[in-house]
């Protein structure tokens, strides 16, 4: 089947300290996206990403960093800089139908 | 500019009764619209989208949604609600004017269906 998936499910992170969540996709989607979701807040867009090797700022960028290496990847690292990483992460892809997939999700809580 | 409302945060239903979630937009050009059901601690499920052609769009579950562009809506609806339809429902909208490909989600609304 073919779909996303995201890695870990959940993760903690220490002050100060950096983490990387992966996304992975074998739709052969061109465009990729990484969201955070707050309680009553909906989605915000971190990052996007149409072609490998290029990607741009979303709303809520600042404190995060991401790579496009590979048509099947967008890892995002949340570094130290951001303040409040605790969020639900939620990555999507999509391709000519314009509608989204999304994978499962990773629960970031700061410890 | 693009954006999407959905008035209601919560909307509650019995079981059996027919339910709606409301969606309203606001768009230059011609509206792409999408809805997406999310269960807890789950990633978003694409139930239907409107791109072009018929007003009425059918999708996964059962559900339905009605694009009516005089009213600027796109609500989604299911004739007989069940107690698994309990989730947080998003609806979405891309602006085919402006050249952004990116859809804007509106806040959610949480369906509680009561046995």
């Amino acid at each position: 089947d073919g779909g996303i998936t995201q890695s870990p499910k959940y993760l903690f992170r220490k002050e100060g300290q950096n983490v990387t969540l992966s996304c992975e996709q074998n739709l052969n989607h061109d465009a990729m996206y990484w969201y955070r979701q707050d309680p009553g807040q909906g989605l915000r867009l971190i990052y996007y990403s149409q072609i490998v090797n290029d990607f741009q700022k979303g709303d809520i960028a600042e404190g995060y960093s991401v790579s496009r290496e590979k048509k099947e990847s967008f890892p995002l690292t949340v570094t130290s800089a951001q303040k409040n990483p605790t969020a639900f992460y939620l990555c999507a892809s999509s391709g000519q139908d314009y509608g989204y997939t999304f994978g499962s999700g990773t629960r970031l809580t700061v410890v | 500019a693009q954006s999407v409302a959905q008035p209601e945060d919560q909307v509650n239903v019995a079981e059996g009764n027919p339910l709606t979630v409301k969606c309203t937009y606001s768009v230059s050009g011609n509206p792409y619209l999408f809805w997406y059901v999310q269960y807890p601690n789950r990633g978003l499920q694409f139930l239907l989208k409107y791109i072009t052609g018929d007003n009425l769009v059918k999708g996964s579950y059962g559900f339905e949604a009605e694009f009516n562009k005089s009213q600027t809506s796109f609500h989604l609806k299911k004739p007989s609600a069940l107690v698994s339809d309990s989730a947080l429902y998003f609806c979405a909208v891309r602006d085919t004017a402006g050249g952004s490909y990116i859809p804007t989600f509106g806040r959610g609304t949480s369906l509680i269906v009561h046995p």
